[in-house]
Parts: C-alpha cells; structure tokens; sequence
C-alpha cells in the first residue's frame, strides 16, 4: 500500500533563510507526488507535482522538490523564506484507484 | 470564477440534527471527493465519485451520504450527527487519472454541540 511520512510536524525558520520540508514516500510501483499548501483557515492549494518527467519540479511561489528514487523521498525546498510562506504544508501520493493518500502535515513557522 | 464552492462556510448544530453540505465544481471535471480534516489537520478521504462509480472509504459511517444531482455537484448528507462529527469538510474535484491533482473548496467547519 502506499503511503507518505512527514519527517516534522513543525519546521520553524528565519525569514531570509532557507526551508526544507521533508516527504518520504512508500509505493509498489513509480508514484505520483504532490505538494500541497493550507493556510489559516484556508482551503488546500497545489504546490507542485511530480509525474516521472522531471525528478526536479518547480511550483509556485518560488518552491520546489525533488524526487529521488534511491532515497525514496520528494523533499520540498525554497532558498529564502517569506514571511507569507507560514502554512500548513502537505506530502500526498497518488495510489492506483487515483485517491490521494495524504501525510500528516508540516507546519511552517517563520520567524521575523 | 470560484473553481470549486461549497456552502456553508461554517455550520454550527444540535447532536442528532440532520444536515446537508452542497459542492458546485465550474471545472468540468468528471470526479469529485469529499474530504475530512479532523483538529491535528490530518485529511481522510469520504468518498470518491464520478459518473460510474462512488467509492467509500469503508471507516466512513454509514451517516455520510454523497448525493449528486449532476456532473458538476456533489452534495453531503450527514444523518444523527454526532460530537466526533466536528471537522472541517473539504470537497474537491479533478479529472481523474494517476496524475492529475485536485482542486479543493474552500472547506466547511462543522461544529457540532
């Protein structure tokens, strides 16, 4: 079955310095990765995604991720945090009957 | 364009009342969910359904009911409901397929009293 682990349930940084939030992952066959951002009292929104046709994908808002097979991970990256990036972030993989299995979330604190 | 609605924002009822959530998607899409986000944010999927075929997540009491009067609606019935009822109800909806993401509403906080 598959399945996704958030390695932190809060990840706290300075405005200005870089972010990493951390996904490994769990699949039989070759996955399909999302990121997906909630802010306070919003609704979910797409970060990025990885489909096999890229291991480095870029979302918005300056983010990205990197798929690594070996590693078994999709751990998302931005160079320099913005105060706007304060969320709720989530890992999700897709599993065959196209549901999304969903990790259990990081939240991102950035400090002035 | 709102892609993807729901209403109410906020629902606020009695232990053992019965209420309705209404989703509207304006994407074409031919798949729709129903999500619960509990209070440490965690998100299981309800229900799947497209024109074919409803999916259940077997943990899903048999309270829950998706209703769906056409493509683009899918509607939640909550029967009898109960203190562990209280969440955050996302609907969302995408094209299907393995990797096609989906679009969520903006969420409905039900608290039940």
């Amino acid at each position: 079955a598959q399945s996704v682990t958030q390695l932190d349930s809060h990840v706290s940084v300075s405005e200005g310095t870089p972010v990493l939030l951390r996904c490994n992952y769990s699949s039989s066959y070759s996955p399909s990765l999302f990121w997906y951002v909630q802010h306070p009292n919003k609704g979910l929104q797409l970060l990025l995604k990885y489909t096999s046709a890229a291991t480095l994908v870029k979302g918005i808002n300056g983010f990205e991720a990197e798929f690594k097979k070996s590693e078994t991970s999709f751990h998302l990256t931005k160079p320099s945090a913005h105060m706007s990036d304060a969320a709720e972030y989530f890992c999700v993989v897709s599993d065959l009957n196209y549901q999304l299995i969903w990790g259990a979330g990081t939240k991102l604190i950035i400090k002035p | 364009d709102t892609a993807v609605s729901q209403t109410p924002k906020y629902l606020v009822t009695q232990m053992g009342n019965d209420k309705s959530i209404k989703c509207e998607q304006n994407l074409g899409h031919d798949t729709m969910y129903w999500y619960k986000q509990d209070s440490k944010k965690f998100l299981k999927i309800m229900f799947s359904y497209n024109n074919k075929e409803l999916i259940i997540n077997e943990t899903v009491p048999n309270r829950f009911s998706p209703k769906s009067p056409d493509k683009a609606h899918l509607n939640l019935h909550i029967n009898s409901l109960e203190l562990g009822d209280s969440a955050v109800y996302f609907c969302a909806s995408g094209s299907g397929g393995f990797h096609n993401e989906q679009f969520f509403g903006p969420g409905t906080r039900l608290t039940v009293l």
